[in-house]
């Protein structure tokens, strides 16, 4: 079964727009990742946060946490058409760090 | 894509035929997975390993068994093949010391 879902399931935007993607998800965690997929590709970290962390910045990136709803966004700022790509929540679950249970995935379109 | 190999990378077989899809890797991790990826399920665990020999079963381990027998190769093994394990089956290592996955390139697997 699932534990993180991607909402939206595909977003279409244009270069230089902002896109973000959200995650729920349904236990307590330790920990929160969000993933890149390129077509044809095997998924890419992008970025962790803890779940004692609010915030987190990578880059264009930033990533946000909040126990209280179980939820995370992604947010991907000037967005490129390089960016077009699947992104992935995954979590730790109930099992501990060492399974992730990924989401279905968000498709995102960076138009030129 | 951090020192991970899957091998084939593409295998058309026919139902009842029996198919193993190996993973290398030289980065000498303890955790090794196999997940399956299709079309609106996302990416879901098959079996994963903690240590030469020792393994455990994933969401979706039914018609699939794994070994390990030396660090760096992990065999996922399709006793008889099925159509409903068609699929892209992606190979990962859990980083040292870390909660993030690497993922190997993906093994595209047509069984008609």
């Amino acid at each position: 079964s699932q534990q993180g879902e991607e909402d939206p399931q595909a977003l279409s935007i244009q270069e230089g727009e902002n896109a973000t993607m959200n995650c729920s998800y349904k236990t307590s965690i330790n920990n929160l990742q969000w993933y890149r997929q390129n077509s044809g590709r095997g998924l890419v970290h992008l970025i962790l946060i803890r779940s004692n962390e609010r915030e987190k910045h990578s880059g264009r990136l930033r990533v946000t946490l909040d126990t209280s709803k179980k939820s995370s966004s992604l947010l991907i700022t000037a967005s490129r058409a390089a960016d077009t790509a699947s992104y992935f929540c995954a979590t730790d679950g109930q099992g501990g760090s060492e399974k992730l249970v990924f989401g279905k995935g968000t498709k995102l379109t960076v138009n030129p | 894509d951090a020192g991970i190999t899957q091998s084939p990378r593409h295998k058309v077989t026919e139902t009842g035929t029996p198919v193993t899809l190996r993973c290398h890797q030289t980065e000498n991790h303890r955790y090794m997975y196999w997940y399956r990826q299709d079309p609106g399920h996302g990416l879901r665990l098959i079996h994963y390993s903690y240590g030469v020999k020792d393994t455990d079963k994933g969401e979706v381990s039914d018609g699939y068994s794994v070994s390990r027998s030396k660090t760096e190769d992990f065999l996922l093994t399709l006793e008889s093949a099925t159509s409903s394990q068609t699929s892209v089956y992606f190979c990962a290592i859990r980083g040292q010391d870390t909660d993030t996955q690497y993922f190997g390139p993906g093994t595209r697997l047509t069984v008609l």
